[in-house]
């Protein structure tokens, strides 16, 4: 079935770039996904993806797509304190019709001044 | 998050104990999702509807069932409560360009 990982932790500080990884397995999968949680909330959509697609850039968000190495990163400039949460990466599945998603377990950023 | 409304925020049950989370979404599409939060865990999803009348187990519905009462609502239902499932749930439909999942606010259960 398909696997989603992604590291734990990461730690930044104010003002540089923080860089979320996220490994996936399921080499056809038609979209993937960047969401942001922060404490006591739910999961909120920052971007996601076509698999046709390299690369994705949203004002300080910049998605980086490697369909070879079924790699794929979020990029955020200039961090900054707000920017502290818990981040998922997730791709969906194929087939069927109900667009299913497989979620990694989460990177923790945390942003230090 | 896009029309996706849970209820209720909170609940503590006692072991064995029944109870219904609600769901409703404005979204006007047909899948609708059901997911519970784990630390460590990521999201697990439960049980899904891709339209009004079907349902599908997910990753992990053992204990759980849901109804799609129509196309706005998807309700999930403990039967007998086990402190395993002492979790956050998420409710999901879909929105927009990319097929997206856009989530509600999460119940979070506590049984005891």
């Amino acid at each position: 079935g398909e696997d989603v990982e992604q590291s734990l932790f990461l730690s930044v500080r104010e003002g540089d770039s923080s860089v979320i990884n996220c490994t996936y397995t399921d080499s056809s999968s038609t979209y993937l996904y960047w969401y942001k949680q922060e404490p006591g909330a739910g999961l909120q959509l920052l971007t996601y993806i076509f698999s046709n697609m390299d690369m994705k850039q949203d004002q300080r968000l910049t998605v980086l797509l490697n369909k070879k190495d079924k790699h794929l990163s979020l990029r955020i400039a200039d961090t900054q304190t707000g920017d502290s949460a818990i981040y998922f990466c997730a791709e969906k599945a194929t087939g069927g019709t109900a667009s299913k998603l497989t979620f990694g377990t989460g990177t923790r950023l945390q942003v230090t001044l | 998050n896009a029309g996706v409304t849970q209820t209720p925020k909170f609940q503590v049950l006692k072991t064995g104990q029944s109870m219904t989370l609600q769901c409703a979404q404005d979204m006007n599409h047909n899948s609708m999702y059901w997911y519970r939060q784990d630390p460590g865990m990521g999201l697990r999803l439960i049980y899904y509807s891709a339209s009004e009348g079907t349902t599908d187990k997910g990753e992990v519905p053992n204990g759980y069932n849901v109804s799609r009462l129509n196309k706005r609502e998807f309700s999930l239902r403990l039967e007998s409560a086990a402190p395993s499932q002492t979790s956050v749930y998420f409710c999901a439909g879909i929105a927009g360009a990319g097929e997206t999942q856009y989530f509600g606010p999460g119940t979070r259960l506590l049984v005891l």
